[in-house]
């Protein structure tokens, strides 16, 4: 079993959709969780960096934790084409760790 | 802030030779630069660790004498791909962090192809 897991997609909405975005986890060591943005042929860029359970919002981006499940989300409100790209959560125990867990990515189209 | 640059950003070259690639971090002191190597639809694989004026921490199976990394500054560290032939192309990616709980930020990454 993998350390993340995450749905490749790929995922298309129309724009001004609410998108959802998952992964869900098997470690329960893990306390610090990011989402990143990778567009095609770039690096990832990082979106949210969130510590232990509960939400954080910026923006149009709300990131969730949820511990017990073992189960993170990003959602974006108001989806627009600019956010077509992939999202990538990755995760560790400790916040400085060098090891970060990565998911596989979900690709995201957001249709005019 | 936190931004990562990455030099140069694409590289086309024969087989033999070898490339180094360049990664900066802008407006901050990174002591801990990280290399990635990430192939087509897929995440991506950490290869290497380095902290400022230490040797590279290499994840196994990165051969260290293949891929030579090196940190000499808070700002810069270089990725040598030594030798380099078509099963080395790739894209490589690097990452950097301040210090303490940190994430990690990218670079634009470098697409190498060996011919």
């Amino acid at each position: 079993q993998k350390e993340v897991e995450q749905d490749p997609g790929p995922l298309s909405v129309p724009e001004g959709a609410i998108v959802s975005l998952n992964c869900t986890y098997s470690n329960s060591a893990f306390q610090y969780f990011m989402w990143y943005r990778q567009y095609s042929r770039k690096g990832p860029e990082l979106l949210m960096y969130t510590y232990s359970s509960g939400n954080k919002e910026d923006g149009r981006f709300t990131a969730q934790v949820d511990k017990s499940s073992k189960y993170i989300s990003l959602f974006i409100r108001d989806s627009q084409p600019s956010d077509s790209a992939t999202y990538l959560c990755a995760m560790s125990a400790q916040g400085g760790a060098n090891n970060l867990f990565f998911g596989t990515g979900t690709r995201l189209t957001v249709i005019p | 802030g936190a931004v990562v640059s990455q030099h140069p950003s694409r590289v086309i070259c024969k087989s033999g030779t070898s490339v180094k690639i360049e990664c900066r971090s802008l407006d901050f002191q990174a002591t801990t630069m990280f290399w990635y190597r990430q192939f087509p639809k897929q995440s991506l694989m950490l290869m290497a660790t380095s902290n400022e004026g230490s040797k590279a921490t290499y994840e196994q199976g990165v051969e260290k004498d293949k891929f030579l990394i090196n940190h000499a500054s808070l700002t810069l560290s270089t990725l040598t791909v030594t030798s380099a032939h078509p099963e080395d192309s790739s894209f490589y990616i690097c990452s950097a962090r301040r210090f303490g709980n940190q994430p990690q930020h990218f670079g634009d990454g470098t697409r190498l192809s060996i011919l």
